[in-house]
């Protein structure tokens, strides 16, 4: 079984919807998560991080963190179609980060 | 503030070419680096990691080698591509090993 597993959609929105995305792991032993936005043809950008349970918000994005069924989430309010890219999880692994496939969200105008 | 430069940004070679990838960063002193390879519908794959300059650790046996010459540089190189090396190879760093980290800007690497 993959460390992280994520739905590769892709998922398609329209402008202004609430969007989830969201992750499985199977390792409880480290937990610090990460989210990324990808755009195509470009390398990964930090979007979030968080070492707890619970939610964490900035701006639009909220992370949210359910380590009893070892769930991540990242919702996007008011989406915007710049928000079109691969959204990837991440989890600590001692020295590496185990990442998910990425989902691709495309936000239509 | 830090940043990541990777070169060159696409490069065509044929079979049994050699390969050499540059990754530099800048603003920061001993990070960690990371070489991955990205392919469709694959995911991250990690390839190489570093702590120190001239200590690489290799996470997946093959045909390609990494160095570290300098504290803020990290190289990949092969001595003959195999048309499987196709695919987008991203260079990142962290402050801390196993704490968050940055990647550059990639480079597509298309092996004919």
């Amino acid at each position: 079984q993959k460390e992280v597993e994520q739905d590769p959609g892709p998922l398609s929105v329209p402008e202004g919807a609430i969007v989830s995305l969201n992750c499985t792991y199977s390792n409880s032993a480290f937990q610090y998560f990460m989210w990324y936005r990808q755009y195509s043809r470009k390398g990964p950008e930090l979007l979030m991080y968080t070492y707890s349970s619970g939610n964490k918000e900035d701006g639009r994005f909220t992370a949210q963190v359910d380590k009893s069924s070892k769930y991540i989430s990242l919702f996007i309010r008011d989406s915007q179609p710049s928000d079109s890219a691969t959204y990837l999880c991440a989890r600590n692994s001692g020295y590496a980060l185990n990442f998910g496939k990425g989902t691709s969200l495309l936000v239509t105008p | 503030s830090q940043t990541i430069h990777q070169w060159p940004a696409t490069l065509v070679q044929p079979v049994g070419s050699p390969l050499s990838l540059e990754c530099t960063v800048e603003g920061t002193s001993n990070p960690n680096l990371y070489w991955y390879r990205q392919a469709a519908g694959r995911g991250l794959q990690l390839l190489f990691y570093s702590v120190g300059i001239g200590q690489i650790s290799s996470e997946v046996p093959q045909n390609l080698s990494a160095s570290r010459p300098q504290d803020r540089q990290f190289i990949l190189s092969s001595k003959k591509l195999l048309l499987s090396d196709s695919g987008f190879y991203l260079c990142a760093w962290s402050g801390t090993i196993g704490n968050e980290q940055f990647f550059g800007p990639g480079t597509r690497l298309t092996v004919l």
